[in-house]
């Protein structure tokens, strides 16, 4: 079974904080993917990569980095965190192609103060 | 970009009864159309799947119909038990840098099977 493991279910941190979510999938996969949840708003994709050290904006990257070091990590980092950024985040990996499943972890609420 | 609608936002059936959900696209390079249930505090997971060259598909108790020309598509749940009670997603998904295709999800439908 795929498995993508996010350190932290749950996060709670104050304005200014940096803030890191760490992802780890072990399937070997070439694509990671950090999704923000909110209600009424579905999944918006903040930003993916496609390979190590490669990476693409999402939708809505503003405030957000990421670090894609080795395969099977794929980093999300907040620099200055603000309760805007309160929400459920989701990473998940996939095999390169045309389409093809997304494997989801099960999240990291985070709440910022 | 992609633009992905998704109605409606709740759906409560009973149990026995069947449950559609509707979803549209904007962008007609758009030929995967993958569908997403989440259950309470899990992540989602891929329930079925069309490509644009296929109308419909069929895996036991759930359908999905695609409608190119007028880029809609649906997802058909028949038989409805408690379990199928989760979020619902639809996405469309085309090409990106890399060769991959990023889906573009929609808002989700909040189903509720009563039993």
């Amino acid at each position: 079974d795929v498995k993508v493991t996010q350190s932290s279910r749950y996060l709670v941190k104050r304005t200014g904080e940096k803030v890191f979510l760490e992802c780890v999938q072990d399937m070997d996969h070439e694509n990671m993917f950090w999704y923000r949840q909110d209600p009424g708003l579905g999944l918006r994709l903040i930003y993916f990569s496609y390979d190590v050290k490669m990476k693409e904006k999402g939708d809505i990257p503003e405030g957000y980095s990421v670090s894609r070091e080795k395969k099977e990590r794929f980093s999300l980092i907040l620099e200055s965190a603000s309760t805007n950024q309160t929400s459920m985040y989701l990473c998940a990996s996939r095999l390169p192609g045309r389409g093809g499943e997304l494997f989801f972890g099960e999240g990291s609420r985070l709440t910022v103060l | 970009g992609e633009n992905v609608e998704q109605h409606p936002s709740t759906l409560s059936v009973q149990e026995g009864d069947s449950a559609v959900i509707k979803c549209t696209y904007s962008d007609s390079a758009s030929n995967y159309f993958p569908w997403y249930k989440q259950e309470l505090g899990k992540g989602p997971q891929l329930i079925i799947d069309i490509r644009s060259n296929v109308g419909e598909k069929k895996d036991q108790r759930i359908a999905v119909t695609l409608n190119k020309t007028a880029k809609h598509f649906s997802l058909h749940i028949t038989e409805t038990q408690p379990e199928d009670s989760a979020v619902y997603f639809c996405a469309a998904s085309k090409g990106a840098p890399g060769g991959s295709y990023i889906p573009t999800f929609g808002r989700g439908t909040s189903l509720i099977v009563h039993p």
